[in-house]
């Protein structure tokens, strides 16, 4: 079984800043990981992924981030945020074996981008 | 590709009446999944098919709740004398393969029970 900690809930910070959503995870078995964004009112997309390796994955909308086993965490990063980039966004995790189809998600972290 | 669709976006039933709900998953997509979110919290799993087939159900589904998906393509989930405490967001996803090809969501069915 697989487990997810989102160390923020809500994060603000102001347009053209750098940002830092931070993920770590818990698993008995090799991992995926994922990053999924949830815009007001919809579904939730796939930001980048993390199934083998570099450890450092780049996605859409300039958003980046690392593995790092050794500390069981997988941070998302962007080096200037705007506007459009509020929304709640999730870790999520799965097993890289078999079980690969359920994914397991943190309780998400609100990013919230200040003009 | 229209994504993945599901009807209604928004349900309101009374205690104890029963609900559907439907998904209609990327048409080229074999693998389907319900997921629920509740206020504050991040989806949690509750069935996944392969094709037609029922391959896991979570312990979160009661026996309240049925998913269907007839021939592998749309699916339905029900929910049978609706509890208080099924309100929440109902997710549909789907997939070409395993969770490394990344999920298609929809943009949910929000249940609420009063």
């Amino acid at each position: 079984a697989q487990s997810v900690t989102q160390l923020d809930s809500q994060v603000p910070v102001f347009e053209e800043a750098p940002v830092e959503l931070r993920c770590n995870y818990s698993s008995s078995v090799s991992v995926y990981l994922f990053w999924y964004v949830q815009y007001p009112n919809q579904g939730l997309q796939l930001l980048l992924k993390y199934l083998s390796g570099s450890t450092l994955v780049k996605g859409i909308n300039g958003f980046e981030a690392e593995f790092n086993k050794s500390q069981t965490s997988f941070h998302l990063r962007k080096p200037s945020v705007h506007i459009s980039d509020t929304a709640e966004y999730f870790c999520a995790v799965s097993g890289s074996g078999g079980s690969n189809y359920k994914l397991t998600f943190g309780k998400g972290t609100l990013l919230t981008v200040n003009p | 590709d229209t994504g993945v669709s599901q009807n209604p976006r928004h349900k309101i039933t009374k205690r104890g009446q029963n609900v559907t709900f439907r998904c209609d998953p990327i048409s080229e997509h074999n693998r389907l999944y319900w997921y629920r979110q509740t206020l504050g919290q991040g989806p949690e799993f509750l069935t996944y098919f392969q094709n037609e087939a029922q391959l896991e159900k979570s312990r979160l589904l009661s026996d309240r709740f049925s998913a269907e998906r007839p021939k592998g393509s749309f699916s339905t989930l029900e929910i049978q004398r609706t509890e208080q405490g099924d309100s929440a967001m109902y997710l549909c996803a789907s997939s070409s393969g395993g969770s490394g090809y990344g999920y298609t969501f929809g943009s949910g069915t929000r249940l609420t029970v009063v």
